[in-house]
């Protein structure tokens, strides 16, 4: 079952912060974070494993909470660069799926 | 990391003809997935190409429509058979190198427009 993400959409000034929150239905064990930027292929940013860790890429964290099946990715002073789709993963089996994605604006 | 050739990397086809996208890696790779990326959603996994083997297809694709192959650990073809509108979607090849749960790696992907 697909993960949900939220919000769909999000539209910040540089500098500014945003939360993008990925929940679903399952237990979860890990959770991916990708980023996707117009025209190019998704790029990893990040996995989370049970046990609720922080981690870091840049400027942009992420946290998992296995208890509520959620993770949160935290994006701190956005970047211009930071502009894309995010979408988060959970594996069932083999099988990555993707959430429905999050779309990030960062505006000067 | 891994790196991935994918091509083409668009195309624009007539309905009721087939394309075929191929996928080489760099080096030997554990698992190769095809999802596909219809316009403005996110990615949907057509099949797991299985090496040496038939590949794996999830709920709503089938081989007729999606056949697959994976002669080896560094390349993978998925055909588009048959095409309609409907089909046109980025194609997108990804692996694992080191096997389940992995992060992925994903080639440039294949824009497909079908007139």
């Amino acid at each position: 079952q697909q993960p949900v993400q939220s919000p769909q959409a999000v539209i910040l000034r540089e500098g500014e912060d945003a939360v993008i929150n990925c929940s679903s239905s399952k237990a979860l064990y890990s959770v991916h974070w990708y980023r996707q930027k117009h025209g190019e292929a998704p790029v990893f940013l990040m996995i989370l494993l049970k046990g609720g860790e922080q981690k870091g890429h840049e400027k942009i964290s992420a946290s998992f909470n296995e208890k509520k099946q959620q993770s949160s990715l935290y994006l701190t002073a956005s970047q211009l660069s930071y502009s894309g789709t995010y979408f988060c993963g959970t594996y069932a089996g083999n099988m990555l799926t993707f959430g429905g994605g999050t779309r990030l604006m960062v505006k000067p | 990391s891994a790196v991935i050739s994918q091509k083409p990397s668009r195309d624009i086809c007539q309905r009721g003809t087939s394309l075929t996208i191929q996928c080489q890696v760099d080096s030997q790779v554990t698992m190769m997935f095809w999802y596909r990326q219809q316009p403005g959603q996110s990615l949907t996994l057509i099949a797991t190409a299985n090496q040496g083997s038939e590949a794996t297809y999830e709920s709503g694709f089938v081989i007729d429509k999606f056949p697959i192959s994976r002669p080896n650990l560094t390349f993978s073809t998925l055909t588009v058979s048959n095409m309609s509108p409907e089909d046109s979607s980025i194609y997108l090849c990804s692996v694992t190198e080191t096997g389940l749960n992995e992060k992925l790696f994903f080639g440039s992907g294949t824009q497909l427009s079908v007139l």
